[in-house]
């Protein structure tokens, strides 16, 4: 079974860069494509995108100007970049697997915390 | 700007019966949409329950069903339990990105 924890700092100035790490046990990145999600507190979900180990990638629109998924199959790991952060990417972020043929989320990390505040 | 709709709250008895539905604002849902379900407990990450309108994951209780119904995803619910109470995301899939509903809160009262 694949196991993900989400890893990086909780608390980013407004206009810096957001950088999380997931790392996955149980699991090979070749297996999965990789993905981001996020929830701001007491609010809904929102998809922020994923990459395969491959390199293939997608990300929300709403998003995609801001946002790199990064893979690294070294350590079997891999990351999100989100910059230029404001008070709206306050919010618990997770990490998930994404099986591109079942089309399904499948696993999720237990979500860290990033407050956006100077 | 798609918008994906839920049912913001439902009430049901333990033992009950309930549907939640997951409506896309570009027509009516299809199986090429995937429709995935999450339920998610106050506190806990989301968890995973059906994908591609139907399927169940290993761990999915078999009281937990998905279908299409009136141009909508929806998940059943058949003999609800105390610890069905929960909220309840709906996710579909737009060509290349995909969009959560705003989600169910479901009380089983």
């Amino acid at each position: 079974q694949v196991q993900l924890q989400e890893s990086g700092p909780g608390l980013v100035k407004p206009s810096e860069t957001l950088s999380l790490t997931c790392t996955v046990s149980g699991g090979s990145l070749s297996s999965y494509y990789w993905s981001w999600i996020r929830q701001p507190p007491g609010k809904g979900l929102e998809w922020i995108g994923y990459m395969s180990y491959s390199g293939s990638a997608s990300y929300n629109p709403s998003l995609k100007s801001r946002v790199t998924i990064l893979v690294d199959t070294s350590k079997n790991q891999f990351s999100l970049k989100l910059t230029s952060v404001t008070a709206a990417d306050m919010a618990v972020y997770y990490c998930a697997t994404y099986s591109s043929g079942g089309r399904a989320f499948d696993y999720w990390g237990q979500g860290i915390l990033v407050t956006v505040s100077s | 700007q798609t918008v994906v709709t839920q049912e913001p709250s439902l009430t049901v008895s333990p033992g009950g019966t309930v549907t939640l539905t997951c409506a896309s604002s570009t027509g009516a849902v299809t199986s090429g949409y995937y429709p995935n379900w999450f339920q998610q407990k106050p506190g806990q990450a989301p968890r995973a329950l059906i994908y591609t309108t139907s399927n169940k994951h290993s761990w999915t209780p078999a009281r937990f069903s998905g279908s299409l119904l009136g141009g909508k995803a929806a998940l059943t619910l058949s003999g609800v339990q105390p610890e069905d109470e929960a909220e309840y995301y709906c996710l579909l899939y737009y060509g290349g990105a995909w969009v959560f509903g705003g989600g169910t809160k479901l009380t089983v009262l």
